[in-house]
């Protein structure tokens, strides 16, 4: 079976550059989880989403950040304008039911130059 | 809030026993689970814990016991392969939101 796949695996960009992160979570999997990780503030849940509705946000950063789950296959994050501290690992991650065993993505290595 | 508390480094012999240890202060707790990552890699679901008590996994067990609000992951017959950071997340009720630790690093020596 596939895992959670994330697109792309590597961006780079300059600041005030739009950047838009893609996922495929498994399928029949009901749970859908967006986490940033950096050396400085360990792993961050963004937002997660139950059945393509958000669940809860509350770990966004700020504006610059949305994301949305348009079906049960599919869910982007986006950031606009992006800034040199964005630059992290973002992992999608997904769960079939239940949150605490969560399907980790290989992840989208950002940096902002 | 919530907060975590793992020890950032732990260094153990291959062959040997190591515990990780993980306390907590958090209202509405519901479990905690443990993950499992390589450097480069993505986190890996190890085990999860509701009820007071030790999971076993193989040669990972975990453990967890509410009234301390405290929590291990044991890592038995140590091999170079479990080099890696292992994080703690308290899953809270509700809505069950999750939060993750700061991670233990492990490094396993000959």
């Amino acid at each position: 079976d596939a895992g959670v796949i994330q697109s792309p695996r590597h961006e780079v960009t300059e600041m005030g550059q739009e950047v838009t992160l893609r996922c495929k979570p498994i399928s029949g999997h009901d749970y859908l989880f967006w986490y940033r990780q950096t050396m400085m503030r360990g792993l961050e849940l963004l937002i997660y989403f139950n059945n393509n509705v958000p669940i809860d946000d509350s770990g966004m950063p700020e504006d610059r950040f949305s994301a949305k789950m348009p079906n049960a296959s599919f869910s982007t994050l986006k950031i606009q304008p992006s800034e040199p501290r964005d630059s992290a690992v973002y992992f999608c991650a997904s769960s079939p039911g239940k949150v605490e065993t969560q399907y980790f993505g290989p992840g989208t290595r950002l940096l902002v130059l | 809030g919530q907060s975590l508390e793992q020890p950032s480094e732990v260094t153990a012999v291959e062959g040997a026993i190591v515990q990780i240890n993980c306390t907590y202060q958090t209202s509405g707790f519901y479990g905690l689970s443990w993950y499992q990552q390589h450097d480069g890699g993505a986190p890996t679901f190890l085990s999860y814990n509701a009820l007071d008590g030790l999971e076993e996994t193989g040669r990972f067990s975990s453990f967890l016991s509410r009234s301390d609000s405290y929590g291990y992951l044991l890592l038995q017959e140590l091999q170079m392969k479990d080099s890696a950071s292992y994080f703690c997340a308290v899953i809270i009720g509700g809505y069950q939101k999750v939060t993750f630790g700061t991670g233990t690093k492990l490094q396993v020596i000959p």
